[in-house]
């Protein structure tokens, strides 16, 4: 089993639609959370950290921390087609060490 | 955030040749920077985790002798594809992370993609 599992998708969605991201997770040892957005043959840009459970919002965007049950959310709210790209959840554990990625989930938001 | 200025952008080299690949941090400090490869669709994968003035520490499937990789100052970190082959045509990224703050944030160069004839 992964530490952290996402659904590649691809994930496809109408302009405006609200767009749900997820990772589950399973080392308990993760206590930083992020998420990345990443173009085509770009690097991974980051969008969201959080450190703690509960929600943290960022004008569209809503990141969601539930470490009971080790699952995190990325909300996308008033979907763009700029949007489109590839999300990937990423987590640490602390101490300036490496982090651990999920597969990416591919997002297109069409018009 | 902060900024990770990678270079090249892109490369082409013939098989046998030697490429060269920088990682910047612009306007922060970074004693340690991590090396990615990224094939098609797929996620990352942690090559090497570079630390300024010491060895690299390589993950495990990773060839130390094939990826060079040299952080000889708080700012710069290179990698080097030696003797390249078709085989290690992919995208590369580095990343770094702040030395002046706790948090966890990393932050990515624009990545290379490297492509072996």
């Amino acid at each position: 089993q992964k530490e952290v599992e996402q659904d590649p998708g691809p994930l496809s969605v109408p302009e405006g639609a609200i767009v749900s991201l997820n990772c589950t997770y399973s080392n308990s040892a993760f206590q930083y959370f992020m998420w990345y957005r990443q173009y085509s043959r770009k690097g991974p840009e980051l969008l969201m950290y959080t450190y703690s459970s509960g929600n943290k919002e960022d004008g569209r965007f809503t990141a969601q921390v539930d470490k009971s049950s080790k699952y995190i959310s990325l909300f996308i709210r008033d979907s763009q087609p700029s949007d489109s790209a590839t999300y990937l959840c990423a987590m640490g554990k602390g101490g300036g060490n490496k982090l651990t990625f999920g597969t990416g989930t591919q997002l297109k938001v069409e018009l | 955030g902060a900024v990770v200025s990678q270079h090249p952008s892109w490369v082409i080299c013939k098989s046998g040749t030697s490429v060269k690949i920088e990682c910047r941090s612009l306007d922060f400090q970074a004693t340690t920077m991590f090396w990615y490869r990224q094939f098609p669709k797929q996620s990352l994968m942690l090559m090497a985790t570079s630390n300024e003035g010491s060895k690299a520490t390589y993950e495990q499937g990773v060839e130390k002798d094939k990826f060079l990789i040299n952080h000889a100052s708080l700012t710069l970190s290179t990698l080097t594809v030696t003797s390249a082959h078709p085989e290690d045509s992919s995208f590369y990224i580095c990343s770094a992370r702040e030395d002046r703050v706790t948090n966890e944030k990393l932050f990515f160069g624009s990545g290379t993609q490297l492509s072996v004839l």
